[in-house]
């Protein structure tokens, strides 16, 4: 049973615009989330992240909403840039479980185009 | 070399051989695991391990071996595998010492991954 879904397989953007991806998660004792961005034959590396007494967490062009009623979050990119063309992971984690245990969803394939 | 180092980046292996990925992190950190991430399925924790000491299996099968003889080196030991266990192996690592949630011990520094394929 997926705990951390993100439900957009590809997103598709011009450059310059907002790119928005979106997660969903079912897990009630998830606390703190986080996005990592994927390039092709490279690892996932550490974009942003939030804990869950925070709604907005902001870095530079990279936003992160939490909204737990819903258990929802989303990334926020603007401007989008061709170089952020990526697969985008959002993971999340709970509180007492072990460190660096991360559930995380497929992936969304962002495709920023000029 | 910085970063967590993943070798072999490319594998292909016969059901019957034995082989091993090797991952070196150069960060200090001291807490090392495993991830899977199999065609069309999100990314799944298999080992975790914590000043050498392993922590977490995460239901693997024994088919898979992994070995950590210090905190900056992590192996995984493979032997008679399916052709379902073709997957992308990653690496991951950080620092236990950074402590609770939301301070970035949960930030996980990955490897660029070995890409498996059993025939």
């Amino acid at each position: 049973d997926q705990q951390v879904k993100q439900n957009s397989p590809s997103l598709s953007v011009q450059e310059g615009r907002i790119s928005i991806l979106n997660c969903d998660y079912t897990n009630s004792m998830f606390d703190y989330f986080l996005w990592y961005k994927k390039y092709p034959a490279e690892g996932p590396t550490f974009l942003i992240s939030i804990s869950s007494i925070k709604d907005k967490n902001e870095d530079g062009r990279f936003t992160v909403f939490l909204n737990k009623s819903a258990k929802h979050l989303s990334l926020h990119i603007v401007p989008s840039q061709p170089g952020d063309s990526a697969v985008y992971f959002c993971a999340a984690c709970a509180r007492g479980s072990t460190l660096g245990r991360l559930y995380f969803g497929r992936g969304t394939q962002l495709t920023v185009w000029p | 070399e910085t970063g967590v180092t993943q070798t072999p980046r490319h594998l292909v292996m016969g059901m019957t051989n034995k082989k091993s990925l090797k991952c070196e992190q150069h960060l200090g950190h001291n807490a090392m695991y495993w991830y899977k991430q199999s065609a069309k399925k999100p990314l799944e924790l298999m080992f975790v391990y914590n000043f050498k000491e392993q922590t977490e299996n995460n239901s693997v099968p024994s088919r898979f071996s992994p070995e950590c003889p210090n905190s900056s080196h992590l192996f995984l030991h493979l032997h008679t595998l399916q052709p379902e266990d073709s997957a992308l192996y990653l690496c991951a690592s950080t620092s236990r010492l950074a402590g609770g949630l939301g301070d970035g011990a949960n930030v996980l520094t990955f490897g660029a991954g070995s890409r498996l394929t059993v025939l």
